[in-house]
């Protein structure tokens, strides 16, 4: 079975500012892992993806992420926030299809909430 | 490329009455997948269908079911509605590929009164 976990529910950054969102993931089995965005009353966009190959995804908006293995993180970066950043953003890794039949059923995180401030 | 439709945007039902979602998935998906986000227990898979078949169901009581159309659009139906089920339900539709990104609909917000 596949979770997720984020570190801090909301986070507060200054226009500029680098921003960190943390992942850290528990999974039985190589995983494919995801950060998404949601803004207010809207669905969730995907910001990046990992699956294989190269550790360093770079996703839209200028967002990157780095697959560290030995760490089970999968944390989310930008060097320099915007107030347009302000969103929750989700960690989710994929479903382990032996334990849940779907290779396609994603387990999320419970968000982290970014303030950018002027 | 139209994205993934659902409708209604929002509703208000009361305890007991049952509702019906609908969700149209982009064109050429087959997977159709459906969440359920609260403030409490954040975003949690309720199932997935993939040419017509429920292909996985997550942890939720029977009340909750769904459904899936030939031409690859969804339905999810709860029934007797508690006060609980007030919910965004998103759905989400994707090519099928493993590791393959789910495109999201805007969702639809429940309120159970």
């Amino acid at each position: 079975a596949q979770s997720v976990t984020q570190l801090g529910s909301h986070v507060s950054v200054s226009e500029g500012a680098l921003v960190l969102l943390r992942c850290n993931y528990s999974s039985s089995v190589p995983p494919y892992l995801f950060w998404y965005v949601q803004y207010p009353n809207q669905g969730l966009q995907l910001l990046l993806k990992y699956t294989t190959g190269a550790t360093l995804v770079k996703g839209i908006n200028g967002f990157e992420a780095e697959f560290k293995k030995s760490e089970t993180s999968f944390h989310l970066t930008k060097p320099s926030a915007h107030m347009s950043d302000a969103a929750e953003y989700f960690c989710a890794v994929s479903g382990d299809f032996f334990s849940s039949g779907s290779a396609r059923q994603l387990t999320f995180g419970s968000g982290t909430q970014l303030t950018v401030l002027p | 490329k139209a994205g993934v439709t659902q409708t209604p945007r929002y509703l208000i039902k009361t305890r007991g009455q049952q509702v019906t979602l609908s969700c149209s998935p982009i064109s050429g998906h087959r997977s159709v997948s459906w969440y359920q986000q609260t403030p409490g227990q954040g975003l949690q898979f309720l199932f997935e269908y993939f040419s017509e078949t429920q292909r996985n169901k997550g942890n939720f009581p029977g009340r909750f079911s769904g459904r899936q159309f030939s031409n690859s659009r969804s339905e999810m139906n709860v029934s007797t509605l508690e006060l609980g089920d007030s919910a965004l339900y998103l759905c989400a539709s994707s090519g099928g590929a493993i590791g393959g990104e789910l495109f999201f609909g805007e969702g639809s917000r429940l309120t159970v009164l």
